[in-house]
């Protein structure tokens, strides 16, 4: 079975610009997390997305925003990109709906955004 | 508030050796769930294992054992004869299971470096 698949895997913007990052879960998981990763603050959790309803936000700005869709794939964009969005942005995907007490994350290999 | 903690930010050991990566966690929930995963050089975050709060039982996996502590509100890990291919970053997660599971709150995270 394909694990979580997220492109691009690297990704070089410039600030003001905004970027799209992709991930496509394992086949059969309904549940799609986002996570970003800094030196500085570490993994943060941005949102979650199940059945295509955003069930979990973290406290990131309004320039953060993800969707997803009937086949479970989902995107976020980020607008109008800072210096300190650079990071690496993990997906994460579960069988189990968030409300379930049994779930299990399994996470992508990641996107790398620099922005210069 | 949920907040992990952990307290070393690198080990260094020789090939061999017996190696404890310390977590200790903050939550008033009195139902939630421990993570540990692994993140090698590549990046992708991978599952260790899921431990619920109230399961104090330890675990051991081939080389990988975990030992839960409830008093102390600490998870750590132990591996035994550690090998070069057990250097990457480790995480300690936490995820509260109120109304519906909360996203994953990650420590900061310890570099094991296993030296040969």
């Amino acid at each position: 079975k394909a694990g979580v698949t997220q492109t691009p895997r690297y990704l070089i913007k410039t600030r003001g610009q905004q970027v799209t990052l992709s991930c496509s879960p394992i086949s059969g998981h309904r549940s799609v997390s986002w996570y970003q990763q800094t030196p500085g603050q570490g993994l943060q959790f941005l949102f979650e997305y199940f059945s295509e309803t955003q069930r979990n936000k973290g406290n990131f700005p309004g320039r953060f925003s993800g969707r997803q869709f009937s086949n479970s794939r989902s995107e976020m964009n980020v607008s109008t990109l800072e210096l300190g969005d650079s990071a690496l942005y993990l997906c994460a995907s579960s069988l189990d709906a968030p409300t379930s007490l049994r779930r299990e994350q399994y996470f992508g290999p990641g996107t790398r955004l620099t922005v210069t | 508030a949920q907040k992990v903690t952990q307290a070393q930010t690198e080990i260094s050991v020789v090939e061999k050796e017996d190696v404890t990566l310390d977590c200790v966690y903050e939550t008033r929930d009195t139902t939630y769930y421990l993570f540990w995963y692994k993140q090698p050089p590549s990046g992708e975050l991978v599952f260790l294992i899921r431990r619920n709060s109230f399961d104090e039982q330890n675990e051991i996996s081939g080389r990988y054992s975990w030992n839960f502590q409830k008093s102390t509100s600490s998870f750590n890990f132990t591996i035994t004869a550690s090998q070069v291919v057990d250097s990457a970053v480790y995480f300690c997660a936490l995820s509260e299971a109120r109304i519906g599971n909360t996203p994953l709150v990650f420590g900061k995270g310890t570099r094991l470096s296993v030296i040969a």
